[in-house]
């Protein structure tokens, strides 16, 4: 069965820092995978997306970054990092007719 | 622009208490739809999704979907709600735009918190 990862699970960051997210899949092989972001009281808003190794797109300017190394590896960064970047980071991949399964999270706090 | 709303952003009830979430969505064109669930501290999960065929759908947990394509509605509803329910729900709606890749609009969520 497919299984998605995230970490790390929580952190905490000064603002101007960097940042480094990473997802990674099992279970499948060629996924399209996703970055959202979850506000309270927004739901998820999608910032990336790729369909496969080195293709990304993304949904809204902002000042983060995605990329792909591997088939089953997507990576969220920042070279420095706002306090408006704070929020819960969820990664997905997508399955049959665009369903979506998500990975447990990150949650950031840039302070 | 394509969208999802979500009528009610908190929503209280009562154990064995009748549950319905009101979804809506804006887009002319061939849709598939999901509900969502987050339970506290867990994962984003799929409740129910609807791709064609009989418009009333059946998710886990006792929770049933309704598509009413006239209304651009994909309610979500359950006859009795348990304590176990308290979550946040959130409907989806998924519009083609060709290969590889599709879009998943989400609502911005309905927090149900049931007390015993």
């Amino acid at each position: 069965s497919q299984t998605i990862h995230q970490w790390p699970a929580t952190l905490v960051q000064p603002v101007g820092s960097p940042l480094s997210l990473e997802c990674t899949v099992e279970g499948t092989s060629n996924p399209n995978l996703y970055w959202y972001r979850q506000a309270a009281g927004r739901g998820l808003q999608l910032l990336f997306y790729s369909v496969g190794i080195g293709q990304i797109s993304s949904e809204v300017p902002q000042n983060l970054s995605a990329s792909r190394p591997q088939d089953r590896q997507f990576i969220l960064s920042s070279k420095k990092l706002l306090l408006s970047d704070s929020g819960f980071y969820l990664c997905a991949w997508s399955g049959l007719a665009g369903s979506r399964y998500f990975g447990p999270g990150t949650r950031l706090t840039v302070l | 622009a394509q969208s999802v709303s979500q009528h009610n952003h908190h929503v209280i009830l009562s154990e064995a208490a009748s549950l319905e979430l009101g979804c809506n969505y804006s887009y002319g064109g061939t849709v598939n739809l999901f509900w969502y669930v987050q339970y506290p501290g867990q994962h984003l999960q799929l409740l129910l999704k609807y791709f064609s065929g009989d418009p009333l759908v059946k998710g886990i947990k006792g929770f049933e979907a309704e598509f009413i394509k006239s209304k651009f509605s994909f309610n979500l509803r359950k006859p009795s709600v348990q304590w176990s329910d308290t979550a946040e729900y959130f409907c989806a709606v998924n519009s083609f735009r060709g290969s590889g890749y599709n879009k998943l609009i989400f609502g911005a969520g309905t927090r149900l918190a049931v007390h015993p």
